[in-house]
């Protein structure tokens, strides 16, 4: 079946450091890509999606690329903040139906 | 405001105490789901909802029943709760239409003992 895989945390950077998350993916068709961001206490709510092979989603300075060729979907952001410390989900959905998520990569930012 | 609501956020029960979670939207969303999030393991869906009187069993149904008879509310009941079952709770829901996002609760944070 489908599956996400995402890289193990906790990711611990200083601020305004390079941020990668890495994330691939296993599907049988065409999925849409996502990235759900979950900061202290709240639910997780949509950071930024692509629906395409080479489709680049952007949001609040992160960036993730649908490379169909080594399907992935890494999420990126050139210089992160204290605020950027949440917990990051990678997620795909194929056939407009069922989301399948990652197990999610805890980001810590020090200032 | 759109907004999914779930009640209660944090609960402790003990175990085979039936208790039931609910879960309101006002976004006028068919599609309304329910996951669990456990650490490691990310979001799990125990059920969903694609309309009215309309349920199916996710990845991880086991011990849980849902019920969908307004569109707008999509209540968790665990029967007779068991340890295992302590988590942290997610309500979510979505239209068919638009960019496929999903919009989330606060999440229900239940302990059994």
């Amino acid at each position: 079946g489908d599956s996400v895989t995402q890289m193990e945390g906790p990711v611990t950077l200083s601020e305004e450091a390079f941020l990668t998350i890495n994330c691939t993916y296993t599907a049988t068709g065409y999925p849409s890509l996502f990235w759900y961001v979950q900061y202290p206490g709240e639910g997780l709510q949509l950071l930024l999606k692509a629906t395409k092979a080479d489709d680049k989603g952007s949001n609040k300075g992160f960036e993730a690329t649908y490379r169909k060729e080594t399907t992935s979907f890494h999420l990126e952001k050139g210089s992160v903040q204290v605020s950027d410390s949440a917990v990051y989900f990678c997620a795909l959905m194929e056939y407009g139906n069922k989301l399948v998520f990652g197990a999610g990569t805890i980001l810590r930012v020090k200032s | 405001e759109a907004q999914v609501t779930q009640n209660p956020r944090y609960l402790i029960t003990v175990t085979g105490k039936k208790l039931t979670v609910t879960c309101s939207q006002n976004m006028n969303h068919e599609y309304m789901s329910w996951y669990r999030q456990d650490p490691g393991l990310g979001l799990r869906q125990i059920y969903y909802s694609m309309n009215v009187e309309v349920t199916d069993k996710g990845d991880v149904p086991e011990g849980y029943k849902v019920s969908r008879k307004e569109k707008r509310n999509f209540p968790l009941i665990l029967e007779s709760p068991s340890p295992n079952q302590t988590s942290l709770y997610f309500c979510a829901s979505r239209s068919f239409g638009g960019t496929g996002e999903l919009f989330f609760g606060e999440g229900s944070r239940l302990t059994v003992l």
